[in-house]
Order: C-alpha cells, then structure tokens, then sequence
C-alpha cells in the first residue's frame, strides 16, 4: 500500500508561469517531508524539506506547503523556468526520537516547462 | 570532492548471473543506502548501512546481499540475477542518515537482465 501518492504522473507548464506539485499521505506518523528533483540519466537531487511542526518552507522560487490535518503537501515554483523541467519527487521520513528515518518515495510528477 | 560515485553506467546479465554494483564516497558520511527505481514507480529501499559493520534491510531486499567494511564503500551484490531485478539503481549517502539531513545520490546503474 502506497504510503506517499503523487496522483499526477506529469505536468505542463507555461515559463513564468506557477508550478504547483501535489503530494499526498497516509502515515500520520510521518513527522518529515522533502523534495526532490531528478534530471534523465542522472541521480535525484535534494530540493526543499519540510518539519511537521512548520506548514510553509520556502527557498527562492520553490516554496512547500503542508498540511497536516488533510496529510497533504505541495510544492510551487514562481517563476517556473524551462530547466525547472524534470521529475519532482515526494519523500517522507518518520523520526523516532534520534534515530535515522529511512524515506519513502512517491512515484515521482514530471514537469515539463514550456518556454 | 567527488560525491557518490557508482560503477558501472550501464550493465547488461543472463539470468542466473552474479555481480556486484559498487558505491563509493568521499564525504565521510556515516549513512549508506541503496535504492531501486522502475518504471512508474518511485524509488524503494532496499538495505541501508548507519556505519561500517552496520547494515539492515529496507523495503525490497530480496535478491540482494550488502556489506560495509569501510566507510566510504558499500557494494551491492546480486547473488542470482531474475529479470525481475532489470531497473535503475541509485546509491545514496548522508552524514547520519537522519531525515533533516540531505541525501546525497550518485548517478545510477542501469541493470538489465535477460
């Protein structure tokens, strides 16, 4: 049973325009979220992350949103920009008091921004 | 600093073949994991290390073996390689593998099995 669902196998979008990724989750124990951005033939690459106990976290144009009560987190681009064009990953962590979190991945959204 | 780097780009195997996909970095990091991406699908854990002489099963682990005798590598070995195995795998590391801590990924090994 899926644990993180990312329901949007792609998205398109126009340069300039806002990108907004959705991601949804079951396990209400998971108290950490990130994204993460992965070009072809290359590995994923760490973009932003969340703490359970903050609802927004913004880094220039990538902002995350979350929400908790509907398991719920998203992820904007403004400006979006044609090499913003890649898969976005959602991944969640549980944090058991010290110890390491391994993460759970989404299936991944691909964006493709449009110049 | 090189980062993760992961040997080789690009593998073709018969069934029933061996081998081993190597994982290497230079940063120090306590943390090791492996991870395998198939079409459509995000991307699942298979074992992880916290430390040299540490290592544990994650999600899919089942056809895999792993070992961590030092710090900086930590290979993965398929014992009987099945089709089933043909995908993407993605070697990571971070400093002590918590979530708040950015996981580092190498390049990926393509694995494909006939």
């Amino acid at each position: 049973d899926q644990q993180v669902k990312q329901n949007s196998p792609s998205l398109s979008v126009q340069e300039g325009r806002i990108s907004i990724l959705n991601c949804d989750y079951t396990n209400s124990m998971f108290d950490y979220f990130l994204w993460y951005k992965k070009y072809p033939a290359e590995g994923p690459t760490f973009l932003i992350s969340i703490s359970s106990i903050k609802d927004k976290n913004e880094d220039g144009r990538f902002t995350v949103f979350l929400n908790k009560s509907a398991k719920h987190l998203s992820l904007h681009i403004v400006p979006s920009q044609p090499g913003d064009s890649a898969v976005y990953f959602c991944a969640a962590s549980v944090y058991y008091g010290g110890s390491q979190g391994n993460l759970i991945f989404g299936k991944g959204t691909k964006l493709s921004v449009k110049p | 600093n090189a980062g993760v780097t992961q040997t080789p780009k690009f593998q073709v195997l018969k069934t029933g073949q061996s081998m081993t996909l190597q994982c290497a970095q230079d940063m120090n990091h306590e943390y090791m994991s492996w991870y395998r991406q198939d079409p459509g699908m995000g991307l699942r854990l298979i074992h992880y290390s916290v430390g040299a002489g540490i290592t544990d099963q994650g999600e899919v682990p089942n056809g895999y073996n792993v070992s961590r005798s030092t710090t900086e590598d930590f290979p993965l070995r398929l014992l009987s390689a099945a089709p089933s195995q043909t995908s993407v795998y993605f070697c990571a590391s971070s400093f002590r593998g918590l979530a708040k801590e950015t996981q580092y990924f190498g390049p990926g090994t393509r694995l494909l099995v006939l």
